[in-house]
């Protein structure tokens, strides 16, 4: 079966930084990608990562090794409104779209 | 920035009723997707649609559900018999191609089965 293993729950001190994991079994990969989604809305995308390496966008980072299926979300200086569920999900063989159950972040001042 | 847009924002429908979710996906985009995710759960994959067809569909997808793009640019999602487990938020998204492009998702039709 396909599976996407994230943190349920993970809480961090504003202007902090955070890392969260993220490890697939999937069949194929064409993708990984991390959606933030705050409470009721719709998932906004952050990142994506298809080759190995590390992938820099302002202050959040994301990491992909694809020989290990793992990846993870780098998120730095961090603020109040940061506090949301991040989303690990990755493109199978059939280029559909598996997701993880998200990781909620809280965030402390 | 274009947007996918969906109503209604909120639908409450007795169980058994059928219901139709409307999306408009960004204009030049090809890829329609239909995603489902009940309370406090994760998203799930219920249908792909390309070339006014569908290319990929979930276990979640039976009968009960189909799509469709009635015109060139409303993408329905139409549930015949709803039941209470129905009961979720409904994301479409669409893509202007497959692979690296992330889907841009409209903001939700929150479905609640009476």
């Amino acid at each position: 079966g396909q599976n996407i293993d994230q943190p349920t729950e993970m809480t961090a001190t504003e202007g902090a930084i955070v890392q969260i994991n993220c490890t697939y079994q999937t069949s194929g990969f064409n993708g990984l990608f991390w959606y933030q989604q705050h409470a009721g809305e719709a998932p906004t995308f952050l990142s994506y990562n298809v080759l190995d390496g590390l992938e820099e966008k302002g202050r959040f980072s994301s990491f992909l090794s694809r020989s290990k299926g793992y990846s993870y979300l780098l998120l730095k200086e961090l603020q109040m409104k940061d506090s949301a569920s991040y989303l690990c999900a990755v493109k199978d063989s059939n280029y559909q779209l598996i997701w993880g159950a998200g990781t909620k972040l809280i965030i402390k001042p | 920035e274009p947007e996918v847009t969906q109503t209604p924002s909120h639908q409450v429908t007795q169980m058994g009723q059928e219901v139709i979710l409307r999306c408009v996906p960004i204009s030049n985009h090809l890829y329609f997707y239909w995603y489902r995710q009940i309370l406090g759960q994760k998203v799930e994959f219920l249908v792909s649609f390309y070339n006014n067809e569908i290319s990929e569909k979930s276990e979640i997808f039976d009968d009960q559900f189909s799509v469709e793009r009635p015109d060139g640019s409303n993408f329905t999602l139409k549930i015949r018999s709803t039941k209470l487990e129905d009961s979720a938020m409904y994301f479409c998204a669409s893509n202007d191609r497959e692979g690296s492009q992330p889907q841009h998702f409209g903001d939700g039709t929150r479905l609640s089965i009476l």
